[in-house]
C-alpha cells in the first residue's frame, strides 16, 4: 500500500494551460508538502501545510496555489503555465513538521511546451 | 540563510568499494535527514540523524551538531547504491521548513 501517492505521472502540456496535481498520504500524518526538483536536481520547497493549514509559502508565484480539503490531502493547482515551470514536483508529508522523518511521493514531471 | 554544501559532488566507484559522503551546514539546525534518490527518481529517506551515529546495514551515519557537519558512509558499494545522495537540515526558525543540499552524485561501476 502506498504510503504517498501522485497523480498524474507525467503531465505534458502547453504553455498557458491550468492543470493540477493531486496528493494524498495514508500515514496518518499532519503535515504536508510540496517540492520542486528542477533540471539540476536541486530540490526547493514550495509550501508546507499543518492539518489543512497553510505554514509555508516559499515566494512561490501565485499562478501556483495548493489546496488542503483535509490534512490527508494536499493538491497544487498552476495557472497560466510558463516554460519554467517545467520540473518535477514531489509532495512529502511528515508527522509532525520538519523535525519527523519526511517521506515522498513518486514526483510528477510536468513539460510544458 | 543557511547554507547546505554536501561534497564531493561526483563520485565514480567500482563495486565493492568504500565512500563517505558529507554535509556542512553553516547554522545550527533541529534535525538532519538524507535520502537516497535512485535512478527511477524516488527519494527515499535513510537516516534522520540529528546528532550522533546509526546504522542500517552497509550504510551509517554520523551527526556532528556542535561541529555543523554529518556524513554518510556506505561500505561494500553495490550497483544499486547509484544515484543522488541529499542531507537537509530543519531550521529551529520554522517547525516545517527543511532546506536540501545540492547532492552528491554516486555511480557504481560493476
Amino acid at each position: 500500500d502506498t504510503a504517498v501517492s501522485q497523480t498524474p505521472k507525467y503531465l505534458v502540456t502547453q504553455m498557458g494551460n491550468d492543470k493540477s496535481i493531486k496528493c494524498e498520504q495514508n500515514l496518518g500524518h499532519d503535515t504536508m508538502y510540496w517540492y520542486k526538483q528542477d533540471s539540476k536536481k536541486f530540490l526547493k520547497i514550495m509550501f508546507s501545510y499543518n492539518n489543512k493549514e497553510l505554514i509555508i509559502n516559499e515566494t512561490v508565484p501565485n499562478r501556483f496555489s495548493p489546496k488542503s480539503p483535509d490534512k490527508a490531502h494536499l493538491n497544487l493547482h498552476i495557472n497560466s503555465l510558463e516554460l519554467g515551470d517545467s520540473a518535477v514536483y514531489f509532495c512529502a508529508s511528515s508527522r509532525s513538521g520538519s523535525t519527523d522523518t519526511q517521506y515522498f511521493g513518486p514526483g510528477t514531471r510536468l513539460t510544458v511546451l | 540563510g543557511i547554507q547546505v554544501e554536501q561534497s564531493p559532488p561526483d563520485l565514480i566507484l567500482q563495486e565493492g568499494a568504500n565512500s563517505t559522503l558529507r554535509c556542512n551546514f553553516s547554522d545550527s539546525v533541529n534535525n538532519l535527514q538524507w535520502f537516497h534518490q535512485n535512478p527511477w527518481g524516488q527519494l527515499i529517506n535513510l537516516f534522520y540523524i540529528p546528532s550522533g551515529t546509526k546504522q542500517n546495514g552497509r550504510l551509517s551515519a554520523t551527526t556532528v551538531a556542535t561541529e555543523r557537519y554529518s556524513l554518510l558512509y556506505i561500505s561494500s558499494s553495490q550497483t544499486t547504491d547509484s544515484g543522488v545522495y541529499f542531507c537537509a537540515v530543519g531550521l529551529y526558525s520554522s517547525a516545517s521548513k527543511i532546506i536540501f543540499g545540492s547532492g552528491t552524485r554516486l555511480s557504481i561501476r560493476p
